[in-house]
């Protein structure tokens, strides 16, 4: 089975520091990874993904997650973080074997305080 | 920009009503998945479909739900009888997993269903 935690219901953060969002995952294979973000009274928008490769991944608004395999993390940052980059965040991960379907976590608030 | 469309944004309906909830993927997609989000429960899974063929269905409750895909360009969620446990936003999101886009599900506005 898969699993995904996102360990913080809340992460508050002033704005122009650097952000950071945990992931932590759980698959028997090797995974894929991904973040989205919502917005209030929005769908789910896609930020980034590991697939393979790189394990410093680059995404959309200047944020990027690192895949570390040994701890099972896959943690969003940002360096510098805006006051519109408040929102929920969530992580997901899927079983790269056969096709399983994504599992997502149940969310991390983000706020930005000016 | 394509986006996923859901119809109706919004609805508010009596317990035992039925519900209808319409999906248009973006064109191309051939995977399509049903979310149901609420505070309690977060995000989960109801239904998915590949190529119009349901796939799992295991996350919905199949004495009152059902999802269909008459076409490509149509996904539906119907709920009958509803009931106020039912009350959430309902997503549709659509994918190409075979295409360089891998795995990127778009989601659609949701649908807030509110069952008084």
């Amino acid at each position: 089975a898969q699993s995904v935690a996102q360990p913080e219901d809340q992460v508050k953060v002033a704005e122009g520091n650097p952000l950071t969002v945990k992931c932590t995952y759980s698959v028997s294979g090797n995974p894929y990874l991904f973040w989205y973000v919502q917005y209030p009274n929005r769908g789910l928008q896609f930020l980034l993904k590991y697939i393979t490769g790189d394990n410093l991944v680059k995404g959309s608004y200047g944020f990027e997650a690192e895949f570390n395999k040994s701890q099972t993390s896959f943690h969003l940052k940002k360096p510098s973080a805006l006051v519109s980059d408040s929102a929920l965040y969530f992580c997901a991960v899927r079983d790269i074997r056969g096709y399983q379907k994504v599992t997502f976590g149940t969310g991390t608030k983000l706020q930005v305080i000016p | 920009d394509a986006r996923v469309t859901q119809t109706p944004r919004h609805k508010v309906t009596e317990m035992g009503q039925e519900v209808t909830m319409r999906c248009q993927p973006i064109l191309g997609h051939n995977t399509v998945f049903w979310y149901r989000q609420t505070m309690m429960q977060g995000l989960e899974l109801l239904a998915y479909f590949r190529n119009r063929a349901p796939l799992d269905d295991s996350g919905m409750p199949k004495d009152r739900f059902s999802a269909e895909m008459p076409d490509a360009t149509l996904a539906t969620l119907k709920i009958q009888p509803s009931e106020p446990r039912d009350s959430a936003v309902y997503f549709c999101a659509s994918g190409w997993p075979l295409a360089g886009d891998q795995e990127t599900q778009y989601f659609g506005p949701g649908t807030r269903l509110l069952v008084l």
